[in-house]
C-alpha cells in the first residue's frame, strides 16, 4: 500500500524556520518525482514545490522561492521542506503528493493526510 | 491568461449527473486533471489526461476537454459523492513549473 506520513507541522512565529518530512513507504521512492502542495484553511490548493527523481530539476513557486528549499533522502525514503522566513500566509495545511512514474506532465496520484503549519505572534 | 475557473458550487439529485466545469484558454490543448476533496481528508485523484480513470475510481466519473472548458461529470450521483473538485493543469509556457489549480467546486447532493 502506498502511503506517505507527512510531519514537523506547529505553531512558529513569523520570520522563524520550520522543516517538514514526508516519509514513503509501498513503492520504489528513487523512480518517483515528488511535490508538495498547500491549501490555506478554508481555501483552495497551491502547489509549492517539487523534485525530480534524482534531484537534478527542483522548482518552487514564486510565492516561495529564495525562502523554501526542497531535498529528498533516499536512505531514509523521505522528502523534505525547509521553510525559512516564514509569513503568516504560509499557513496552510501541507501535502506531500507523488507524481505518477514516467508521468509526462505534472500531476499527483498519490497524497498524504498533510501537516498544518501555523504562522503567527 | 494562464487562470482556471470553476464554479463555486453545483448542486444535484441523488441519481442524476452532475457536471463541473473548468474554463481556460484554449485549455482543450493542456492535459487537465481532476481532484475529489472530501471534508477533512487529503484530495484524491479521480480523473488525469482529460479522460482517464485511475484505478479503484468507479465508472460514474468521466471527463472531457475541449476548447475553452473541461467537464468533469458525475452520474447517478451518490450521497458519498458531495465533496470540493479541483481541475489542474501544467502550462509548459508560464514560468517553471507552471502548475495551476482552479479554485474549487463545492458539489452538494441535494
Amino acid at each position: 500500500e502506498v502511503q506517505l506520513v507527512e510531519s514537523g507541522g506547529g505553531l512558529v512565529q513569523p520570520g522563524r524556520s520550520l522543516r517538514l518530512s514526508c516519509e514513503v513507504s509501498g513503492f520504489n521512492f528513487d523512480d518517483y518525482a515528488m511535490n508538495w502542495v498547500r491549501q490555506a484553511p478554508g481555501k483552495g490548493l497551491e502547489w509549492v514545490s517539487g523534485i525530480s527523481w534524482n534531484s537534478g530539476s527542483v522548482g518552487y513557486a514564486d510565492s516561495v522561492k529564495g525562502r523554501f528549499t526542497l531535498s529528498r533522502d533516499s536512505a531514509t525514503n523521505s522528502l523534505y521542506l525547509q521553510m525559512n522566513s516564514l509569513r503568516p500566509e504560509d499557513t496552510a495545511f501541507y501535502y506531500c503528493a507523488r507524481q505518477p512514474l514516467r508521468a509526462t506532465d505534472y500531476y499527483f496520484d498519490s497524497w498524504g493526510q498533510g501537516a498544518l503549519v501555523t504562522v503567527s505572534s | 491568461s494562464s487562470g482556471l475557473t470553476q464554479p463555486p458550487s453545483v448542486s444535484v439529485a441523488p441519481g442524476k449527473t452532475a457536471r463541473i466545469t473548468c474554463g481556460g484558454d484554449n485549455i482543450g490543448r493542456k492535459r487537465v486533471h481532476w481532484y475529489q476533496q472530501k471534508a477533512g481528508q487529503a484530495p484524491v485523484l479521480v480523473i488525469y489526461h482529460d479522460s482517464d480513470r485511475p484505478s479503484g475510481i468507479p465508472e460514474r466519473f468521466s471527463g472531457s476537454n475541449s476548447g475553452n472548458t473541461a467537464t468533469l461529470s458525475i452520474s447517478r450521483v451518490e450521497a458519498g459523492d458531495e465533496a470540493h473538485f479541483y481541475c489542474q493543469v501544467w502550462d509548459s509556457s508560464v514560468a517553471h513549473p507552471g502548475v495551476i489549480f482552479g479554485g474549487g467546486t463545492q458539489l452538494t447532493v441535494l
